[in-house]
């Protein structure tokens, strides 16, 4: 299986805040990767795929990048609505696997 | 705009067998270039795949559910079903349905079910 290392694993930052979220994948992965946001009761919401593309009506603030095993997603503007989990997730091969996840928390 | 509802049993005995069904509805379940994925997600952890369904029912499983799992397709009612057997407390989570868009160089999750609590308890 690949396994999926995201960090850090929690943060803490303000509205308006530029963060970074770090995702490696312990094989190559191309750009089979995906960033998923979740709010706590909700299902997963899919914001960047393809490791740098904005899924439909995500804002443009949202950003992803990387290739191979390094990855990374940007917020450039912390709105109070993104306070939630981030998680990263491999579509190379079988199975599919997912980071442990970041929690995003405001200051 | 296409939605997944899950549905089945929140309460399963020990060694008995969750049954879970997942209804598409606003589009069609049988058409090609998607595949059709359970995942599961523990309270207060993080997402398990369980595994996936294509249209014309090839299969794919997490090996480390894979002696457990079934999951079928009912073209007809235009909905899919995961069946996991011999259960115990540790498949205690919050379920969720999920179709994958698949791609030349793209796979991913685009529209998910809200999510269904199973609890494995006597």
């Amino acid at each position: 299986d690949i396994q999926m290392t995201q960090s850090p694993s929690s943060l803490s930052a303000s509205v308006g805040d530029r963060i970074t979220i770090t995702c490696r994948a312990s094989q190559t992965i191309s750009n089979y990767l995906n960033w998923f946001q979740q709010k706590p009761g909700k299902a997963p919401k899919l914001l960047i795929y393809a490791a740098s593309s904005l899924q439909s009506g995500v804002p443009s603030r949202f950003s992803g990048s990387g290739s191979g095993t390094d990855f990374t997603l940007t917020i450039s503007s912390l709105q109070p609505e993104d306070f939630a989990t981030y998680y990263c997730q491999q579509s190379y091969n079988t199975p599919r696997t997912f980071g442990q996840g970041t929690k995003l928390e405001i200051k | 705009q296409l939605q997944l509802q899950e549905s089945g049993s929140g309460l399963v005995k020990p060694s008995q067998t969750l049954s879970l069904t997942c209804a598409v509805s606003g589009g069609s379940i049988s058409s090609s270039g998607y595949s059709w994925s359970w995942i599961r997600q523990p309270p207060g952890k993080g997402l398990e795949w369980i595994g996936y369904i294509f249209h014309s029912g090839t299969t794919y499983y997490n090996p480390s559910l894979k002696s457990r799992v079934t999951i079928s397709i009912d073209r007809s009612k235009n909905q899919f079903s995961l069946k996991l057997s011999s259960v115990t407390a540790a498949d205690t989570a919050v379920y969720y349905c999920a179709r994958a868009y698949s791609g030349s160089y793209l796979d991913y999750f685009d529209y998910w079910g809200q999510g269904t609590l199973v609890t494995v308890s006597s």
